[in-house]
């Protein structure tokens, strides 16, 4: 059974830093590119960034590159968000997601989604 | 940056109609369409890949479909289970995906 657990969310304020971790299993985890999606409050889904099976290639949204550093440990199955220059807009829960693809170096589509863990920027 | 735009935003239906929601891409993205099903508090179930095909365990009576940069998903003989917020996702461009706003599908 594929399961994908979060952690590391809480509150910051404004400029702050959060580490997010995923930990997976039930799937060959180093074949999978892996994606964090955020939901606002009452909002829609937001495809925050990427990372390839190996690693090697990292993929951001326009609204937190510069700021946000997604990596993995093939060998501990687990994918991570450094999140740097926290702002207000970024409160959301942040999920991790697999990417059904098998061998994908880049992102498609995902079929299976961690219950998110919540990032609330305030002062 | 490709634009998805979903509507209507919300649809107001009751149980047993056939329901059709829209999808629009900015630009081509050929077949490279997903629609997920998010009801409250859970995450979002994959529906639809490939603009047509279905995922694992997803019923018939939900079928995706596409002309152009028009997407359609199509629920036939709605049941109450299927109330939820139905999202698109465009994967053709290389380095991001982009999804849709959402349409709300709620009892009438």
């Amino acid at each position: 059974e594929v399961q994908l657990l979060e952690s590391g969310g809480g509150l910051v304020q404004p400029g702050g830093s959060l580490r997010l971790s995923c930990a997976a299993s039930g799937f060959p985890f180093s074949g999978h590119a892996m994606a964090w999606v955020r939901q606002a409050p009452g909002k829609g889904l937001e495809w925050v960034s990427g990372i390839s099976g190996s690693g090697g290639s990292t993929f951001y949204a326009d609204s937190v590159k510069g700021r946000f550093t997604i990596s993995r440990d093939n060998s501990k199955n687990t994918v991570y968000l450094q999140m740097n220059g926290l702002k207000v807009e970024d409160t959301a829960v942040y999920s991790c997601a697999k990417d059904r693809i098998l061998g994908g170096a880049r992102p498609h589509y995902f079929d299976y989604w961690g219950q998110g863990t919540l990032v609330t920027v305030s002062s | 940056e490709i634009v998805m735009t979903q509507s209507p935003a919300t649809l107001s239906v009751s149980p047993g109609e056939t329901v059709t929601l829209s999808c629009r891409a900015s630009q081509s993205i050929s077949s490279n369409l997903a629609w997920y099903q998010q009801k409250p508090g859970q995450a979002p179930r994959l529906l639809i890949y490939g603009a047509s095909t279905r995922a694992t365990g997803i019923p018939a009576r939900f079928r995706g479909s596409w002309s152009g940069t028009d997407f359609t998903l199509t629920i036939s003989s709605l049941q109450s289970e299927d109330l939820a917020v139905y999202f698109c996702q465009q994967y053709n461009d290389w380095s991001s995906v982009i999804f849709g706003g959402g349409t709300n599908v709620e009892i009438k």
